[in-house]
């Protein structure tokens, strides 16, 4: 069964570094989301990408961060200058149009 | 403000018991409703989901949904103590997104 996949399973960087965390989702489906949880917290929309713009995005999503889908496979995320408090667990996720399949997530540590 | 509210538990059940979940939200035009499992340091697991009022039957999950009082509700019959997870309530926003709550921590016991 097709799966949406992440890499890398864990990133630790330090504050100040740029970040990019990468997601292929499932290949027949057109949106793409990035969710976050911090430890402890529920899971938190960032972002949502549909025909190779941002459709939506929350008041979490701001300049420092930044999506792109390079090629027709992968689905980025990018944080431009990490601060400690972006120190969670990112979830990307992809619907054929209704219902959301999550990736197994990257583990983001801000040091 | 869009709110999502469940009980967080934790919820706990014996083995083989019908286990109960609870969920209501504040938007009165929400139209679609997602339960989703979430085990430690996982990712969320898509569960089922329902838009009418009712019941929905999916093996030995059921979802139910109930608009007019705004609940939502997941119950799993025969509990398994594989089902210990943190179950998580979803709304769809009207911009396509997910918005979660906090989740019920759910132990089944052996």
């Amino acid at each position: 069964e097709p799966e949406v996949t992440q890499t890398p399973s864990h990133q630790v960087t330090q504050m100040g570094q740029e970040v990019i965390l990468r997601c292929v989702p499932i290949s027949n489906h057109l949106y793409f989301y990035w969710y976050r949880q911090i430890l402890g917290q529920k899971v938190e929309f960032l972002v949502s990408f549909y025909n190779n713009e941002i459709s939506e995005k929350s008041e979490i999503f701001d300049d420092q961060f930044s999506v792109e889908r390079p090629d027709g496979s992968n689905f980025t995320l990018k944080i431009r200058s990490t601060k400690l408090e972006d120190s969670a667990m990112y979830f990307c996720a992809s619907t054929p149009g209704y219902e959301q399949y999550f990736g197994p997530g990257t583990r983001l540590t801000v040091t | 403000q869009k709110e999502v509210e469940q009980n967080s538990g934790p919820l706990s059940v014996p083995e083989g018991a019908i286990a109960s979940l609870n969920c209501t939200y504040s938007d009165r035009g929400s139209q679609s409703f997602f339960w989703y499992r979430q085990y430690s340091g996982k990712s969320p697991e898509l569960i089922m989901f329902i838009y009418s009022n009712g019941d929905k039957e999916d093996g030995r999950f059921t979802a139910q949904l109930n608009k007019a009082s705004q609940y939502v509700s997941l119950l799993i019959r025969d509990s398994q103590p594989s089902d210990s997870a943190t179950y998580l309530c979803a709304v769809l926003t009207g911009a396509n997104n997910l918005f979660f709550g906090t989740g019920t921590r759910l132990t089944v016991i052996p």
